[in-house]
């Protein structure tokens, strides 16, 4: 079964508008999760690494003010869109790896896609 | 700069045969080796792994390849099935960072 579940799966907004995209790791604690953007036909491309406690690490070129990242617990990362635009319009996957599972295994959610009107 | 590279975007293979997708890597510190399978929508799935200091890893019908001098790592699918049909990354892993290929699209025919 899933380990780890991210909502929504899909979301259609306004431009101009904030999304929220929640990350949850269901049966394990995380401390890092990380989150993906992934243009069609294109890779996983990092954005930024969500450490619990602390700042999130953002990837150089993701805009730490458009793209909040919140990690409040060991289960629970968020990542707010801000002020979304139609070039926000992507497919964001939120990804935690199990330590206890062997340390080589990213567990991904399900995935959102963002579509920006 | 892209440290795990792709270069077939797709395969299409026959119900029954091999499914052999590819994979190349620039970075000669990379420690471990992952496949995912992604379907449409859906996050990806981890399949298998090889660490850095073997050469062969085998799982059911899949097996992984792995040759560090060439900087080249395979995914063996044998005998291929429609429900194979997905993208698969390949990822490979330094320290805390996992850097993904572009994705090969399978095609099984039935």
């Amino acid at each position: 079964g899933a380990v780890v579940s991210q909502h929504p799966s899909r979301v259609i907004c306004k431009s101009g508008t904030s999304v929220k995209i929640e990350c949850r790791s269901l049966d394990f604690q995380a401390t890092t999760m990380f989150w993906y953007r992934q243009f069609p036909k294109q890779s996983l491309m990092l954005m930024a690494t969500s450490n619990e406690g602390s700042k999130a690490t953002y990837e150089q070129g993701v805009e730490k003010d458009k793209f909040l990242i919140n990690h409040a617990s060991l289960t629970l990362s968020t990542l707010t869109v801000t002020s979304a635009h139609p070039e926000d319009s992507s497919f964001y996957i939120c990804s935690a790896r199990d330590h206890n599972r062997g340390y080589e295994k990213l567990f991904f959610g399900s995935g959102t896609q963002l579509s920006v009107l | 700069d892209q440290q795990v590279k792709q270069n077939s975007p797709s395969l299409s293979v026959q119900e029954g045969r091999i499914s052999i997708l590819n994979c190349d890597y620039t970075n000669s510190m990379f420690d471990y080796f992952l496949w995912y399978k992604k379907y449409p929508a859906e996050g990806p799935t981890f399949l298998i792994s090889i660490s850095s200091i073997k050469d062969k890893n085998e799982d059911g019908r899949f097996t992984v390849f792995l040759n560090k001098s060439a900087k080249h790592l395979s995914l063996h699918i044998v005998p291929s099935q429609p429900g194979d049909s997905a993208v698969y990354f390949c990822a490979a892993l330094t320290g805390n960072q996992f850097y993904f290929g572009t994705g090969t699209s399978l095609t099984v025919i039935p």
